[in-house]
């Protein structure tokens, strides 16, 4: 069964930063591209970047970009998001997932991620 | 900036059929854009009803269907039930790695 577990989720100050990580089993995790997609309270889920097998190929939505960095760690099953200079408008539960190209994704529960003073 | 667009809201009655769409502000949504379509309900993540355009994921019924509809894709429930009630979202692939999700849709059964 395919299992994502986020964590590092919590309290952050304006421009701190946050590292999330995704926990993948029941699958190949180096034969995957994987993405997060986050949801800010009460609103729509919005792509947030990619990340391709080997970790060599990334992307990102322009509302991160230069902030945020996927990355991914194939030895240990384990993909991440690091969040630097944060900003209240980063308030959302960050889902990690597999698959959301041309394939049947598959979602983690999610962590949510606050960002106040 | 193209912009993904999904009816904010709409209703269907218990039994019947509705038609959820998925377009772009700029242009025509194809197969190319692999278009998938999700299901969510408050507080639980995500459920995975349609993937590049037309196939359903593993378990869920075949009274959801998903096609491309003149230049939008398509979710469509046929005998609509209660449990339908949620809240539906779309997935483009824009190219250069971009995916772009649509702003959802309310689904009311009554």
């Amino acid at each position: 069964e395919v299992q994502l577990v986020e964590s590092g989720g919590g309290l952050v100050q304006p421009g701190g930063s946050l590292r999330l990580s995704c926990a993948a089993s029941g699958f190949t995790f180096s034969s995957y591209w994987m993405h997060w997609v986050r949801q800010a309270p009460g609103k729509g889920l919005v792509w947030v970047s990619r990340i391709n097998t080997d970790g060599s190929g990334t992307n990102y939505a322009d509302s991160v970009k230069g902030r945020f960095t996927i990355s991914r760690d194939n030895a240990k099953n384990t993909l991440y998001l690091q969040m630097n200079t944060l900003r209240a408008e980063d308030t959302a539960v960050y889902y990690c997932a597999r698959d959301v190209v041309a394939g049947d994704t598959h979602w983690g529960r999610g962590t949510l991620v606050t960002v106040s003073s | 900036q193209t912009v993904v667009t999904q009816e904010p809201s709409f209703s269907v009655s218990p039994g019947g059929t509705v038609t959820l769409t998925c377009g772009l502000t700029s242009g025509s949504v194809s197969n190319s854009n692999y278009p998938s379509w999700y299901q969510q309900t408050p507080g639980q993540a995500p459920r995975t009803l349609i993937y590049s355009t037309n196939t359903r994921s593993f378990g869920v019924p075949d009274r959801f269907s998903g096609s491309i509809l003149g230049n939008k894709a398509a979710l469509t429930i046929t005998g609509a039930q209660a449990d339908d009630e949620s809240d539906y979202y779309c997935v483009l692939f824009m190219g250069s790695g971009i995916s772009v999700f649509g702003g959802g849709t309310k689904l009311t059964v009554l």
